[in-house]
């Protein structure tokens, strides 16, 4: 089956435009979780779904990153007056529920740079 | 807080060397690890996990066995191949508690098999 897709692939934004990285989980899966991946690091937990609902946003950077999960389902993380630092790649995961025990798949990310 | 620290890269081995790439850890309570790889243009795979102290996790003839006295989860391949090439991460999830659902990730250590 259809595993997590994330669009666009990559993205070139000039500082200070706005952005916004879509995620569709796998069908079904209730937990949605965003990461990011600054170049040579691992990636760094920054928010978490529980279907609509925003349970951990805790890592999220600034107040220029929103994200949302209106129906459950796609997600969209959005970057607003992007900056320099704000280059990464943004990775999207899902997992049928959020436990210890729960294999999260992941997507392949989407590669922003800011020039 | 949680922090995992990997053996830096890059790896460089002949096909059919053995692989090492060495993994510790700093976690609050008892957590459970993991093994990531990332093919070059695809999202992060789960390779193997272990949830408990001595657990042995293998998959695709990579092993990893859960150390707490050492607090290591070390990678290891009897005979790597050409297609093992790859980046390589070593992740914790805390058990229980509030926040059982992130990710502490390492920084990545990319490895290259030659024929």
């Amino acid at each position: 089956g259809a595993g997590v897709s994330q669009s666009p692939r990559y993205k070139v934004a000039k500082r200070g435009q706005d952005v916004a990285l879509r995620c569709d989980p796998i069908s079904g899966h209730v937990s949605l979780f965003w990461y990011q991946q600054a170049l040579g690091q691992g990636p760094e937990f920054l928010t978490y779904f529980q279907n609509e609902a925003q349970l951990d946003k805790s890592g999220l950077p600034s107040d220029r990153f929103f994200a949302e999960r209106p129906e459950g389902s796609v997600s969209t993380l959005k970057i607003q007056r992007t900056q320099q630092e704000d280059s990464a790649v943004y990775l999207c995961a899902s997992s049928t529920q959020a436990g210890d025990y729960n294999e999260q798949f992941f997507g392949p990310g989407t590669r922003l740079t800011v020039l | 807080g949680n922090s995992v620290t990997q053996m830096e890269g890059p790896v460089t081995l002949s096909e059919e060397a053995f692989l090492t790439i060495n993994c510790t850890y700093t976690a609050t309570g008892y957590p459970s690890l993991f093994w990531y790889v990332q093919y070059p243009g695809e999202g992060l795979q789960l390779l193997l996990k272990a949830t408990k102290a001595d657990d042995k996790g293998s998959n695709k003839g990579f092993e990893a066995t859960y150390r707490k006295e050492t607090t290591s989860f070390h990678l290891e391949k009897g005979s790597v191949q050409v297609s093992d090439s790859a980046v390589y991460f070593c992740a914790l999830k805390s058990r229980g508690g509030g926040s059982n659902y992130k990710l502490t990730f390492g920084k990545g250590t990319l490895l290259t098999v030659n024929p």
